[in-house]
């Protein structure tokens, strides 16, 4: 089982700031099979970065995944309101079970 | 535009079966071009996946969970379930029915469904 591991647990930035979220896998893994997804209070997930840089249908571009082998990040270039939320990573594809990260957590400074 | 409903009881007695059953609409479980899955989250937790099927019954389960799921597929209604045996508190979750084109990420959502676990 390949499990993921989100850094920090929280961060706490104001809007217009840069937030890096980082999520390592425990073994090297495909980048193909690296997936952000973001969730806001009593919402479900949303998917937004897939292939580890790919962004999702109807997704702004600053918001950027990168990254390969066991470390991955998702970039959201300047924050707005509505990007304060919890952010988890997941991995999918062939290697089973699907794992997620446990989140990181954006909130506003 | 597609859409997945999750229904079932919101409360169920420890020992007991959770079941749980999600309807598809504007799109069909019968579609060979994806997977339909079940991914919960405990109240303040993150998420955990349950197990996907595929519309020809073929089944993937967490191997934590393997042990007391079932996933099936009933085609004629449009519709995918889950049952979950000998469930303890520790079962509590949100429930979240969920589609992945292939080996892809969930890409479509149900609303989620608190199941809570008591006496």
């Amino acid at each position: 089982e390949i499990v993921l591991t989100q850094s920090p647990g929280t961060m706490s930035l104001s809007p217009g700031e840069r937030a890096t979220l980082s999520c390592r896998a425990s073994q090297s893994m495909s980048s193909t099979y690296l997936a952000w997804y973001q969730q806001k209070p009593g919402q479900a997930p949303r998917l937004l970065i897939y292939g580890a840089s790919s962004r999702a249908t109807g997704i702004p571009d600053r918001f950027s995944g990168s990254g390969s082998g066991t470390d991955f990040t998702l970039t959201i270039s300047r924050l707005e309101p509505e990007d304060f939320a919890v952010y988890y990573c997941q991995q999918y594809g062939s290697s089973l079970p699907w794992t997620f990260g446990q989140g990181t957590k954006v909130e506003i400074k | 535009q597609l859409q997945l409903q999750e229904s079932g009881p919101g409360l169920v007695k420890p020992s007991e079966t959770l079941s749980l059953t999600c309807t598809v609409s504007g799109g069909s479980v019968s579609s060979s071009s994806y997977f339909w899955g079940w991914v919960r989250q405990p109240p303040g937790k993150g998420l955990e996946w349950i197990g996907s099927i595929y519309y020809s019954g073929t089944t993937y389960y967490n191997p934590s969970l393997k042990s007391r799921v079932i996933i099936s597929v009933d085609t004629s209604k449009n519709q995918f379930s889950v049952k979950l045996n000998s469930v303890t508190a520790a079962d509590t979750a949100v429930y979240y029915c969920a589609r992945t084109p292939g080996y892809n990420p969930f890409d479509c959502w149900g609303q989620g469904t608190l199941v809570t676990v008591s006496s």
